[in-house]
């Protein structure tokens, strides 16, 4: 158990809908990471936050977003989904740096 | 820009047997170099990691690392491989403050023959 949490598990969905992705770091990180992972792309970085503020963004397109809360969860949020969203998605947590990142099971996002 | 190349997107090997899984990277810094594993369904659990302290690296179950600096090159190895290790491993390059993400290759599904 790496000690992060993602909610839910599994999310079924349907085209042009909007969906809310949660992670719970690890207790005392301030990092937290989101990564997709698709068979077309592999493991993408989408975006990071640290301490609640936005500190690094990746190939996260503009229907995505995200934020971190003063209690340091994290949530992503994925809008006007498209089937090509479908994919696993990764939230990790790190004190910051340079430091191991540890992830949670993930979140797969079907998109019928 | 940093990135990651795993030759072999498919390694088999006999139980017993040496596993070798190759990384090379590229970096504009001095890199800071993991390796992770991901079972069926299941999250990515950190191996090993690379912060320039020793080049060659020791992980969890058996695993080690070497970092070659003149290779660029991270290669993972265990002496003797278990049924238990077969999964799909990760080699991943990340750089300090300003650039922690972590940028991953494509993935190596480690297969072992009984």
């Amino acid at each position: 158990d790496s000690g992060v949490t993602q909610t839910p598990k599994h999310l079924i969905t349907a085209t042009g809908q909007r969906v809310t992705l949660r992670c719970s770091p690890r207790s005392g990180d301030l990092s937290v990471y989101w990564y997709q992972q698709s068979l077309d792309q592999g493991l993408q970085f989408l975006i990071q936050y640290y301490n609640g503020e936005e500190r690094a963004k990746g190939n996260i397109l503009e229907r995505f977003s995200a934020q971190q809360f003063p209690d340091l969860h994290s949530e992503l949020n994925l809008s006007s989904l498209e089937l090509g969203d479908s994919a696993l998605y990764f939230c990790a947590s790190s004190v910051g740096g340079a430091n191991i990142q540890y992830f949670g099971a993930g979140t797969r996002l079907s998109v019928l | 820009a940093q990135s990651v190349t795993q030759l072999g997107s498919h390694v088999s090997v006999s139980e017993g047997a040496l596993v070798l899984l190759r990384c090379n990277y590229s970096s504009s810094v001095p890199p800071y170099l993991f390796w992770y594993v991901q079972y069926p369904n299941q999250g990515l659990q950190l191996l090993l990691k690379y912060t320039s302290a020793a080049t060659l690296v020791k992980g969890i179950n058996g695993f080690e690392a070497e970092f070659k600096k003149s290779e660029t090159s991270f290669h993972l190895t265990k002496p003797s491989a278990h049924m238990s290790d077969a999964a799909e491993y990760f080699c991943a390059v990340s750089e300090n403050f300003g650039n922690e993400k972590l940028t991953f290759g494509t993935g190596t599904r480690l297969t072992i023959i009984p």
